[in-house]
């Protein structure tokens, strides 16, 4: 049975940082891309990175520079490293399973909360 | 840049077939797989067709994607209509980039 496990969210001030994790089982995790999703409250949903098997990264452009996906392949665990936050990134973030070659397919974890406030 | 367009909102009855449509504009929707969420309020988004038509273990085949290339847009069509499937439901699909693309959601209401 695939499981995607996040954790790592809470309460930040603007500025602040985080780290949110990711634990994959139930699934060759070298061999998919992995990405994360956000939805801000209320809204629709946001793709912000996604993480290819080699390395290779992508971002949308309101986080380039300020949030960074890596991942462990011998942990089975997706990270987003998360500096400088806004008010703006407050959002229930997402990991996700892709395919083998492209960013979303079949499988969502359940969800981590980050607000940012002072 | 690559966008995804969906109706806000539609509706039907129980037992009815809906179609949701996701128009796509600044590319070819054809270019890249397209996939289709369903979220029911305070749930995690689940997948219920990936690479265009493909539907994952568990999902009813009730559920079907398609894509037009002519109208540069992608469906999703409902047929059997059951309350259970009133929910939000997103397409999704990626640029030439690799970045990611979401529509703006369509909420169904089954009525």
């Amino acid at each position: 049975e695939v499981q995607l496990l996040g954790s790592g969210g809470g309460l930040v001030q603007p500025g602040g940082s985080l780290r949110l994790s990711c634990e994959a089982s139930g699934f060759s995790f070298s061999d998919y891309v992995m990405t994360w999703v956000r939805q801000a409250p209320g809204k629709g949903l946001e793709w912000v990175s996604s993480i290819r098997v080699p390395g290779t990264t992508t971002y949308a452009d309101s986080v380039k520079g300020r949030l960074t996906i890596s991942r462990d392949n011998s942990k089975n665990t997706l990270y987003l490293q998360m500096n400088s936050l806004r008010a703006e990134d407050t959002a229930v973030y997402y990991c996700a399973k892709g395919g083998r070659s492209y960013g979303l397919k079949d499988f969502w974890g359940q969800g981590i909360l980050v607000t940012v406030s002072s | 840049n690559f966008m995804l367009t969906q109706p806000h909102s539609v509706s039907e009855s129980p037992g009815k077939t809906v179609t949701i449509s996701c128009t796509g504009s600044g590319g070819s929707i054809a270019s890249n797989y397209v996939q289709w969420f369903q979220q029911r309020p305070g749930s995690a988004p689940t997948t219920v067709i990936y690479e265009d038509n493909q539907r994952p273990s568990g999902v009813p085949d009730r559920f079907s994607g398609s894509i037009d290339s002519s109208s540069n847009s992608a469906s999703l069509t409902i047929s059997g209509l059951k309350t259970e499937d009133e929910a939000d439901y997103y397409c999704q699909s990626f640029d030439n980039n690799n970045e990611g693309v979401f529509g703006g959601g369509t909420k169904l209401t089954v009525l």
